[in-house]
């Protein structure tokens, strides 16, 4: 079974632009988390989608968002970069979104803000 | 807030040694604990959990401990190998909330 598939996996951006990151679920998959890990922070939790619902949003400002389709592929914009950006964002599915169901985890995508 | 402390920030210990890496939750509702290893270049794996109705889950040379009254649970990796050197994260997450608090991670160097 593929695992979670995280595209791109690396990109470039310079301050105020625009980005989009995609992630692919594991197949049977509904649940997909998206976390913002930087070595200052470590692991941030973005938000949770379950059948192309919002459950929960973690302290993040608006600029972040997401979305799922109705196959459970998300993605997730940040909108007008900061340098603060930088991070790695990782795509995580579950079977379920009860919260205690184990993550897996894609190998992110690295976002560098210029 | 909620919040998952983890100690030591960094472990180094000689091949075939123990490795123990302790982690305290602040939010007594949460009722589930997992434990991933981080590669460099790679996401984190999950590599063993723990429910809260339960007190210790062994698999192979990994094994966590959960103290609920403290608070506390731990992983402990027994007869370490090189390839076991990585970034360790535990993570505690409660029903209903879809979400997980990780701890600030453990790098673990094992000597050969």
């Amino acid at each position: 079974k593929a695992g979670v598939t995280q595209t791109p996996r690396y990109l470039i951006k310079t301050r105020g632009q625009q980005v989009t990151l995609s992630c692919s679920p594991i197949s049977g998959h509904r649940s997909v988390s998206w976390y913002q890990q930087t070595p200052g922070q470590g692991l941030q939790f973005l938000f949770e989608y379950f059948s192309e619902t919002q459950r929960n949003k973690g302290n993040f400002p608006g600029r972040f968002s997401g979305r799922q389709f109705s196959n459970s592929r998300s993605e997730m914009n940040v909108s007008t970069l900061e340098l603060g950006d930088s991070a790695l964002y990782l795509c995580a599915s579950s079977l379920d979104a009860g919260g205690n169901s184990p993550l897996h985890f894609g190998n992110g995508t690295r976002l560098t803000v210029t | 807030g909620e919040n998952v402390e983890q100690h030591p920030s960094t472990l180094s210990v000689q091949e075939g040694d123990s490795a123990v890496i302790k982690c305290t939750y602040s939010d007594s509702a949460s009722n589930y604990f997992p434990w991933y290893k981080q590669e460099l270049g790679k996401g984190p794996q999950l590599i063993i959990d723990i429910r809260s109705n339960v007190g210790e889950k062994k698999d192979q040379r990994i094994a966590v401990t959960l103290n609920k009254t403290a608070k506390h649970f731990s992983l402990h990796i027994t007869e370490t190998q090189p390839e076991d050197s990585a970034v360790y994260f535990c993570a505690a997450s409660k029903s209903g909330t879809y979400k997980y608090i990780f701890g600030t991670g453990t790098r673990l160097k094992v000597l050969a």
